[in-house]
Formats: structure tokens, C-alpha cells, sequence
């Protein structure tokens, strides 16, 4: 199965400040076709998981632009560039190159 | 708007059965592959299992492989997990999603399921 890592597990952030959240993956998830099959999400507290960020870098629909995705390969970056109080929630990264589909641990976003 | 909405959680003693039920709607149910994925209490995500399109390819996390059996009916719109000789590690929140190739775009609210005597 593929591993997958982030850093750091916990996220305290000021409002208006940046944030990034780091996963790195024990095998390449590069496909064939020219895409990372690299995903985020966010699971706000009491509530399902959301997606944020398909295929590496795509932002889902409804996704404010803040949220971005970089990376390829193994290692991969989600960054949100001004965090609001909103944003607070547990962050997951997720490789669907291969069954079984594998999450991170996950990285929870405080707000300080 | 997709709306999923699973069913048919609930507590179950060690050894038992359940059967899950995730309702569709919003979009062509028949033209996507399926996923369920579950949530221990305060852990996690783990992939459980998934369908393709018209049911003819399906798979299941080998924790629960020869318990587990993953179907839909595209009549009805409706995804099913059948899990048997539960135990107490299968007690967690199961969501079904609606699945594109490498990305789960929709998620239903859950369904929690209790293994305990």
C-alpha cells in the first residue's frame, strides 16, 4: 500500500496569516496520463470531508482561490494564503493511484 | 445539486451483519464508479470499497475481503455495502462518495455503525 505523510500534524494559525501543510508519499503518484493522482480535503468539525484540491493542483468547484495545490511525484504542498477563522478543520492529503486508495494522518488547523 | 445520503448504521453485535444503503441524486448515478470509505471514532479515513459503473467490477480492502460485498442497483439509484462477521474494529462512520478516477468529488453525511455486545 502506499504511505502517506504529512507534516505538521498540528497547525496553529493567526487569521490572515499563511498556512501550508506538507505530504509526502512512499511511492510516485504520477500517472501515465500527465496527472498526480493527489487529492485534499477538509473535514470540518461534525461534518463529511470536502474536496479541496484534485489531480495535484485542480481547486474543486466552489473552493476559494486562497486554497492551492503544488507538487509532483512524491511530494506534494497545500497552501492557503491568508487563513480565515472558517478554514479550521482537519486537512487530509489522499493518493487515488491505486487500490487501496491510502489517506495522510491528517493536520489539524487551529486558528491561535 | 448531488446529494448522498446513506443508511442502515447502527449497533450490531461481535459476529453480526449489516447492510448499508447510499442514495443518489443529483446526478447520472449509472455513469459513475462508486466508493465507500469508513471513519473510526476520532481516527482517520480507510478505503473499504468500490464499484464501476454497471456493477462488474467491484473491490474490497483486504481487511474485510470474503465479509464484505459492494453492490448497486442503477434503477434505484442506490449504492449497498453488505458487511458480515463484524468485529470491533469495524466500528466507525462509513461514507459513501461519489468517485471520479483518483478523486472522490461528493461525500454523504455518514452512517455510523457500532460493533459491540
Amino acid at each position: 500500500d502506499i504511505v502517506m505523510t504529512q507534516s505538521p500534524l498540528s497547525l496553529p494559525v493567526t487569521p490572515g496569516e499563511p498556512a501550508s501543510i506538507s505530504c509526502r508519499c512512499s511511492q510516485s503518484l504520477l500517472h501515465s496520463d500527465g496527472y498526480n493522482y493527489l487529492d485534499w480535503y477538509l473535514q470540518k468539525p461534525g461534518q463529511s470531508p470536502q474536496l479541496l484540491i484534485y489531480l495535484g493542483s485542480n481547486r474543486a468547484s466552489g473552493v476559494p482561490d486562497r486554497f492551492s495545490g503544488s507538487g509532483s511525484g512524491t511530494d506534494f504542498t497545500l497552501k492557503i494564503n491568508k487563513v480565515e477563522a472558517e478554514d479550521v478543520g482537519i486537512y487530509y492529503c489522499m493518493q487515488g493511484l491505486q487500490i487501496p486508495v491510502t489517506f495522510g494522518q491528517g493536520t489539524r488547523l487551529e486558528i491561535k | 445539486d448531488v446529494q448522498l445520503v446513506e443508511s442502515g448504521g447502527g449497533l450490531v453485535q461481535p459476529g453480526g451483519s449489516l447492510r448499508l444503503s447510499c442514495a443518489a441524486s443529483g446526478f447520472t448515478f449509472s455513469s459513475h464508479w462508486m466508493t465507500w470509505v469508513r471513519q473510526a471514532p476520532g481516527k482517520g479515513f480507510e478505503w473499504v470499497a468500490n464499484i464501476n459503473e454497471d456493477g462488474s467490477e467491484k473491490s474490497c480492502v483486504n481487511s474485510l475481503k470474503g465479509r464484505c460485498i459492494i453492490s448497486r442497483d442503477n434503477a434505484k439509484n442506490s449504492l449497498y455495502l453488505q458487511m458480515n462477521s463484524l468485529r470491533a474494529d469495524d466500528t466507525a462512520i462509513y461514507y459513501c462518495a461519489k468517485t471520479h478516477p483518483g478523486y472522490y468529488s461528493d461525500w454523504g453525511q455518514g452512517t455510523l455503525v457500532t460493533v459491540s455486545s
